[in-house]
């Protein structure tokens, strides 16, 4: 597609509940990022797919947090068992392979837990 | 840890000054630098990007960075703001070994003001 797309764009669940974020990248980026912003804290690193490679869980908060990406293509970010902590913008971005290449993001999920 | 500081939160400033927004980052290890500007309920873009040759880069709408090595900075500045680019500023650094991941700063909110 021209651009990353991510669904939905406001996204309001109850505490306890289970959420599913969807990003679809750009079509030939192998990279995909999942990032969290927060008011004042900045971007926080969540998780990265590159290719066929296993991906990098390190940003992840806690094992309620996962993500898939299917056929190198589309990625899921689930969030079990919600909490209040878990409000955020959710932000996705790809990217070439590259180290240099940059991100191309999407205008993210925001995620209010009630 | 590698980090990204960016040790001003706001910056208010008067249309047509000039402006720096301060980015300094942990590593002496080779890098890529980025700044991503976000506007108001939009998405992050990228501003501009150092890779390496020339240390000053240029974006197409007047700002500039440039890169010290010795100091581990990669500063922002536009000699004349404008109305428009009332915004939040990030810088983010791609730390050799890190993958294509990118560390972000928290953020510095430019305001223009009349």
């Amino acid at each position: 597609g021209a651009g990353v797309s991510q669904s939905p764009s406001n996204k309001v669940t109850e505490k306890g509940k289970d959420v599913e974020l969807r990003c679809d990248p750009i079509s030939g980026h192998t990279a995909l990022y999942w990032y969290r912003q927060s008011l004042g804290q900045g971007l926080e690193f969540l998780i990265y797919f590159q290719g066929n490679s296993a991906p990098d869980k390190s940003g992840l908060p806690s094992d309620r947090f996962s993500a898939e990406r299917t056929g190198g293509s589309v990625s899921t970010l689930t969030i079990q068992r919600t909490q209040q902590e878990d409000s955020a913008v959710y932000l996705c971005a790809s990217s070439l392979a590259s180290q240099a290449a940059g991100y191309t993001f999407g205008s993210g999920t925001r995620l209010t837990v009630v | 840890a590698q980090s990204v500081t960016q040790l001003d939160s706001q910056v208010p400033v008067f249309e047509e000054a000039p402006v720096e927004l301060r980015c300094n980052y942990s590593s002496s290890v080779s890098v890529y630098l980025f700044w991503y500007v976000q506007y108001p309920n939009q998405g992050l873009q990228l501003l501009l990007k150092y890779l390496s040759g020339s240390t000053l880069v240029e974006s197409i709408n007047g700002f500039e960075a440039e890169f010290n090595k010795s100091q581990t900075s990669f500063h922002l500045r536009k000699p004349s703001v404008h109305i428009s680019d009332t915004a939040e500023y990030f810088c983010a650094v791609s730390f050799t070994g890190g993958g294509n991941k990118l560390t972000f700063g928290t953020g510095t909110q430019l305001k223009v003001e009349l």
